[in-house]
């Protein structure tokens, strides 16, 4: 168990509809990251989010949004899902000073099937 | 940008025998980090080895041991005396070291590894 926390663990739904799947990141992380792993595009980063700020983007679609509460939690938010969009959602987090070697631990992942 | 290239889609081990997981990796830095993950059946991402780039000597833990060779940009895993448990998808994973950057992780496509009994 990394300590990280994913809900809910399977998501099934339909095409554009919207979805929030939600991280609890390990107690005394500051940083979290989400990551998409999907068959033709493998683990691909998606944002990073520092004590409630967004610290980085990735290959994130417009359609998607993410925030980081002040509780440290986060949430990834999917709209006008694709069936493209099915995929695992990994959370990870990490104490993250911004210098030095910090482990990124990884949650469980949400399993998303879009139909 | 960074890129990560796993060449090997699939490997097979005998238990109790030694295997070797491929990565290169391209980057213009000279300050970074690399990761083996493992990722079993579960799907769970498990951390295996990291490798700061600036320390010459490779990484080891209990049967896990790097080969890093910083200038042909190559980090690939020795994984000794193989067990069924280590049947995974091993991915190999780069993160930059630049400061205020952010820690984004690049991986790999991965490589399965099967292990026969």
């Amino acid at each position: 168990d990394s300590g990280v926390t994913q809900t809910p663990k399977h998501l099934i739904t339909a095409t554009g509809q919207r979805v929030t799947l939600r991280c609890s990141p390990r107690s005394g992380d500051l940083s979290v990251y989400w990551y998409q792993q999907s068959l033709d595009q493998g683990l691909q980063f998606l944002i990073h989010y520092y004590n409630g700020e967004e610290r980085a983007k990735g290959n994130i679609l417009e359609r998607f949004s993410a925030q980081q509460f002040p509780d440290l939690h986060s949430e990834l938010n999917l709209s006008s899902l694709e069936l493209g969009d099915s995929a695992l959602y990994f959370c990870a987090s990490s104490l993250d000073l911004g210098v030095g070697l910090h482990e990124q631990f990884f949650g469980p992942g949400t399993r998303l099937t879009v139909l | 940008a960074q890129t990560v290239t796993q060449s090997q889609p699939e490997m097979s081990v005998q238990e109790a025998e030694t295997v070797t997981l491929s990565c290169t990796y391209d980057t213009s830095e000279s300050d970074y980090y690399l990761f083996w993950y493992k990722q079993p059946p579960s799907r769970q991402m498990i951390l295996v080895i990291r490798q700061e780039a600036y320390k010459q000597q490779n990484a080891t833990e209990n049967r896990f041991s790097v080969n890093f060779q910083k200038a042909a940009k190559s980090f690939s895993l020795k994984i000794s005396d193989s067990q069924l448990g280590d049947a995974a998808m091993y991915f190999c994973a780069y993160r930059s070291g630049r400061k205020n950057y952010g820690n984004k992780l690049v991986f790999g496509a991965g490589t399965i590894l099967r292990v026969k009994s």
